[in-house]
């Protein structure tokens, strides 16, 4: 079992819809985790973080966190075909701040 | 805030030679760097965290030898890809993580490395 696991897509979502982006993590003392988001051929660039269960919200984009079910998602609201891209799912570990990857969903906002 | 570049972007070498990539913090003192290599459709594989003024600690299977990792200072860390060959061949980014800061990596934007 990988630690942190997401659906590899592609997520296929029309424009102007929400896209909702799963993760599932192993570790229970995972403390943090992070949204990235990755266009082709470029390096990763950060969504947002969240450490508290529950909701946490940044314009269009809402990670939940749910350490009970060990589960992290992000909703992306009113979305953009700009939006199209690997979205990777990363938990932190150990007193280094490694980050432990997904593998990332593939999505795709058809116009 | 938080820029971190890399240099060179692209490079493109011979097989048995060596390269070097620079990753520098820009606008922070960057107490931890890590470096990773992503390989086409695959996600991001950790190869091996520095902390600055001491030995980088490199995840199991990454030849330390063959991939020497300097943190001389707050603000830049360097990747020797040693007698590089084709297999070499990938996309190698480094992030970087600011002093008192424990949450976020900064991202680069990454040096695309073909070996010939």
């Amino acid at each position: 079992q990988k630690e942190v696991e997401q659906n590899s897509g592609p997520l296929s979502v029309p424009e102007g819809a929400i896209a909702s982006l799963n993760c599932t993590y192993s570790d229970r003392g995972s403390q943090s985790f992070f949204w990235y988001r990755q266009y082709s051929g470029k390096s990763p660039e950060l969504i947002m973080f969240i450490y508290s269960n529950g909701d946490k919200e940044d314009g269009r984009f809402t990670a939940q966190l749910n350490k009970a079910s060990q589960y992290v998602s992000l909703l992306i609201r009113d979305s953009q075909p700009s939006d199209s891209a690997t979205y990777l799912c990363a938990a932190r570990r150990g007193s280094n701040y490694q980050l432990i990857w997904g593998a990332g969903t593939k999505l795709i906002i058809k116009p | 805030g938080a820029v971190v570049s890399q240099h060179p972007s692209w490079v493109i070498c011979k097989s048995g030679t060596s390269v070097k990539i620079e990753c520098r913090s820009l606008d922070f003192q960057a107490t931890t760097m890590f470096w990773y290599r992503q390989f086409p459709k695959q996600s991001l594989m950790l190869m091996a965290t520095s902390n600055e003024g001491s030995k980088a600690t490199y995840e199991q299977g990454v030849e330390k030898d063959k991939f020497l990792i300097n943190h001389a200072s707050l603000t830049l860390s360097t990747l020797t890809v040693t007698s590089a060959h084709p297999e070499d061949s990938s996309f190698y980014i480094c992030s970087a993580r600011a002093s008192g800061s424990p949450w976020t990596q900064y991202f680069g934007p990454g040096t695309r490395l073909l070996v010939l």
